[in-house]
């Protein structure tokens, strides 16, 4: 079975501070990994899109790293904020799935000030 | 992109009643899905809402229970039938809009925030 494992479940920082979230996947072969930034009430918000060719990918404070060897996946952000307080969710895109997604559980990022 | 809405944005609903929950997207769009997402819980796909013919349900979720109904490449409602406290969920509208280079990028709409007493 297709599985999507995040880690921390949880993470508690404090603002300026740096952190990097992990994701594990045994999807294969897969068209591309996602990671989404989902605000408490909120639908999830794209913060980046990387094929299995690609090895990072950034976006602001935001910069996903992958690993199709090992098959995983990390999402930093930098110089953290208030509002980056929120569940973030790796997705990977099975090759062939057609627009079908395999979710992980998400990690929920609280920022402190 | 896509922008995308939902209505309602959040209700509490008596056991046993039914709610319609209308996503409506700002451009025509080929794909679009139904998630549910428990307390708690990452999203599930409950089904994708086909234009013009009858949704196509994952395991685990029923017309009967889930009926979707997609007039036009806009617009889609996703009732949920005979509620259960078990029913209590974030229901999200998704979309993949096309032309994005390949990635089918997913957009997703705020969520209808049910609660079932």
């Amino acid at each position: 079975k297709n599985q999507v494992e995040q880690s921390p479940q949880s993470l508690i920082i404090l603002e300026g501070k740096n952190c990097t979230l992990q994701c594990n996947y045994t999807v294969s072969p897969f068209s591309n990994l996602r990671w989404y930034k989902q605000d408490t009430g909120r639908g999830p918000v794209s913060l980046t899109i990387m094929t299995f060719s690609e090895n990072t990918k950034s976006n602001g404070r935001y910069t996903a790293t992958l690993d199709a060897d090992t098959k995983q996946s990390s999402l930093h952000i930098t110089a953290s904020q208030l509002s980056d307080s929120a569940s973030y969710i790796c997705v990977v895109s099975p090759y062939n799935a057609g627009n079908m997604l395999t979710f992980g559980g998400g990690t929920r990022l609280m920022v402190k000030p | 992109s896509a922008v995308i809405s939902q209505k309602p944005s959040r209700d509490i609903c008596q056991r046993g009643t039914s709610l319609t929950i209308q996503c409506q997207v700002d451009s025509q769009v080929t794909m679009m899905f139904w998630y549910r997402q428990q307390p708690g819980q990452s999203l599930t796909l409950i089904a994708t809402a086909n234009q013009g013919s009858e949704a196509t349900y994952e395991s685990g979720f029923v017309i009967d229970k889930f009926p979707i109904s997609r007039p036009n490449l806009t617009f889609s409602t996703l009732t949920v039938s005979n509620m259960s406290p078990e029913d209590s969920s974030i229901y999200l509208c998704s979309v993949v809009p096309g032309g994005q280079g390949g990635y089918n990028e997913q957009f997703f709409g705020p969520g209808t925030r049910l609660t079932v007493l």
